[in-house]
């Protein structure tokens, strides 16, 4: 079955301790990216990728990292993770098209105490 | 960026058509229109996309107007299930990448 898949469902930590949230997808799509979603603001994109070893700031970068090794993985990393970083995350990727469409994975609720 | 607005709210009739407004003045000759919805805090899913015809799949229609100055989603017999916040995005192309700008969206709520 084609899809998005996101690990972890649901995260809680502490501020400053470092996590890494999964994203991988079985569709050989060369685009990949991150979104967060809070109450009142929509989805924000943190960062996308064009393919392997090429990656781009979205619009609220800051305090995220992220890399593409592998074609189908797409790790986001809080290196230290602070209160305003609880949100739900989205992974979401497409074959690179201007008419393609995205696949979203299901989800990470993040908090951080 | 090309910039969407859309009401922040609709309701509609389960059975009626529900019509989605999306305006996007400034978009550009090579961008796309999307919708997407999302139905309470699942993924986003795809609708349907257009550049500058009318569409139509199996679960809704894409009309856009012919300066694409603004389009509207019909779900032409509208569900309970059909209950989620709908989003208008325009795909830009940019030489490094591209981006994908999400609006507010619509939460269209479907009344029994």
């Amino acid at each position: 079955e084609a899809q998005v898949t996101q690990n972890p469902r649901y995260l809680i930590t502490v501020t400053g301790k470092k996590l890494t949230v999964t994203c991988s997808q079985n569709m050989n799509h060369e685009y990949m990216s991150w979104y967060r979603q809070d109450p009142g603001l929509g989805l924000r994109q943190i960062y996308y990728s064009m393919n392997v070893e090429v990656t781009d700031k979205g619009d609220v970068p800051e305090g995220y990292k992220v890399s593409r090794k592998e074609k189908r993985n797409f790790p986001l990393i809080l290196e230290s993770p602070s209160p305003n970083q609880t949100s739900l995350y989205f992974c979401a990727s497409s074959l690179w098209r201007s008419n393609e469409k995205l696949f979203f994975g299901s989800g990470t609720q993040l908090s951080v105490l | 960026d090309a910039k969407t607005t859309q009401p922040p709210s609709m309701d509609c009739a389960e059975g009626r058509a529900a019509n989605l407004p999306c305006n996007h003045s400034t978009i550009s000759g090579n961008e796309y229109v999307y919708w997407y919805r999302q139905i309470h805090s699942q993924g986003p899913q795809y609708i349907i996309h257009g550049l500058k015809n009318n569409e139509t799949n199996e679960m809704a229609s894409l009309i856009i107007t012919e300066d694409r100055k603004s389009s509207t989603l019909i779900l032409p017999h509208a569900t309970l299930r059909d209950t989620a916040v709908y989003y208008c995005i325009v795909r830009v192309k940019e030489t490094s990448g591209s981006r994908l700008t999400f609006g507010e969206g619509t939460q269209l709520t479907v009344n029994p």
